[in-house]
Parts: structure tokens; sequence; C-alpha cells
């Protein structure tokens, strides 16, 4: 069974830019969350999608949105670059989006913002 | 708000050794799922074991093990028998809803030496 295939794995954009992020999650996982991880800030959580539906979305400004299609494949945006926006974006999904579904994350994009 | 906390940032030993990660965490809810990741240099975050709230008894994984202190909020982690394998950063998370939205803590560097 494959496992959460996030693409690109590296992507270098431009201050300003907007930047789109995939996530394919395990076959027959409905729900699949985004993570930002950086050094200063650790793992920080975005937000979560079940069938097609956000349900849960961190503290992150609106300049980062996502969506859900309805093969349960997730896409994050991250719009009007900044800096501070380079980070590993971590994707995850699980079964059924439960306590007792845990967490597959993919091997992550690397976004470098210069 | 509910937070992880990792005070050891790097850990050694050698390999055959056991070793114990700690990790304490603070909400006020009682019913919650508690995890440990560990991140090897592929960046994927895998699960190496997990815990709820509500059970007692310790989890066990093969060589990986819970101390799992309610009360005094500790959940710490023992690799038993460890191996260069195991050699990657663990993050402690805590599960705040039932929608997969970790609190991760910033994690421990673990280097198994041969």
């Amino acid at each position: 069974k494959a496992g959460v295939t996030q693409t690109p794995r590296y992507l270098i954009k431009t201050r300003g830019q907007q930047v789109t992020l995939s996530c394919s999650p395990i076959s027959g996982h409905r729900s699949v969350s985004w993570y930002q991880q950086t050094p200063g800030q650790g793992l920080q959580f975005l937000f979560e999608y079940f069938s097609e539906t956000q349900r849960n979305k961190g503290n992150f400004p609106g300049r980062f949105s996502g969506r859900q299609f309805s093969n349960s494949r997730s896409e994050m945006n991250v719009s009007t670059l900044e800096l501070g926006d380079s980070a590993l974006y971590l994707c995850a999904s699980s079964l059924v989006g439960s306590r007792n579904s845990p967490l597959h994350f993919g091997n992550g994009t690397r976004l470098t913002v210069t | 708000a509910q937070t992880v906390t990792q005070s050891q940032p790097e850990m050694s030993v050698q390999e055959a050794e056991t070793v114990t990660l700690s990790c304490t965490y603070d909400t006020s809810e009682n019913n919650y799922y508690l995890f440990w990741y560990k991140q090897p240099p592929s960046r994927q975050m895998i699960l190496v074991i997990r815990q709820e709230a509500y059970k007692q008894q310790n989890a066990t994984e093969n060589r990986f093990s819970v101390n799992f202190q309610k009360a005094a909020k500790s959940f710490s982690l023992k690799i038993s028998d460890s191996q260069l394998g195991d050699t990657a950063m663990y993050f402690c998370a805590f599960d705040i809803q039932g929608a997969q939205k970790l609190v991760f803590g910033q994690g421990t560097r673990l280097t198994i030496n041969p």
C-alpha cells in the first residue's frame, strides 16, 4: 500500500510569490492534516480536512489556505510568500479522522523563500 | 493553552543500551491521546507508540515502552536494546481534539553510537 505522497519534495520561491503544495493520502484515508516545521517554532498545526471540509485550523494568517478534493487529495496554498514561510511542510492522513486512527505522515515538501 | 515540553534537546547512548526520553505536558482536559513520533533524516514522521489517557496500563511496542504518569502529566519513552536505526529526532505529541490537531514538543535528537 502506497504511503502519503507529497509533491514536490523541494521548492524555491521568491518573496511575494505564491505556492501550492500537494498531498495524496493513503488509499482509503479521508482525513488530511498539514503541519509546518521550522527550527524556531517546531511543528505547528496548520489545518485538517475531512470529506472536503475544513474541520480544524491552526493559528496561521489567511495567506495559508487549503482544500481537499473528492478523492481525498489535498492541496495547501501560501500566497504572498514571506521569508519566514521557509519551512518543511508535512502532510498526514488518517483513516477516519478520529483519535483511534493514527496519523501517517509523508516525507514533506521543503519550501525555501528567497 | 496546551503545551508539550521535552527538556532534553539532545541525547547520545551506545548501541544496546537503554535510553529514556522525557516529556511533560499541560492540559485541563481529561481525555486525550499522547504520542511519540520519530523523524529520521529522511524527514518522514513515524509513529512509535501512543497512549490513551483513560488507560492506566502503559503502552508497549516491542523495544519501546512508555511511563505514563497522568497526575504528574508526564509521558516518557524508554527504548531498550537501542539500535543504530533508532538514531532520529523524537517528538512527543498531544492530541487536544479528536481530529488530529496535534501539539508537538520541540523534540529530542537521539544518537545511537556504535
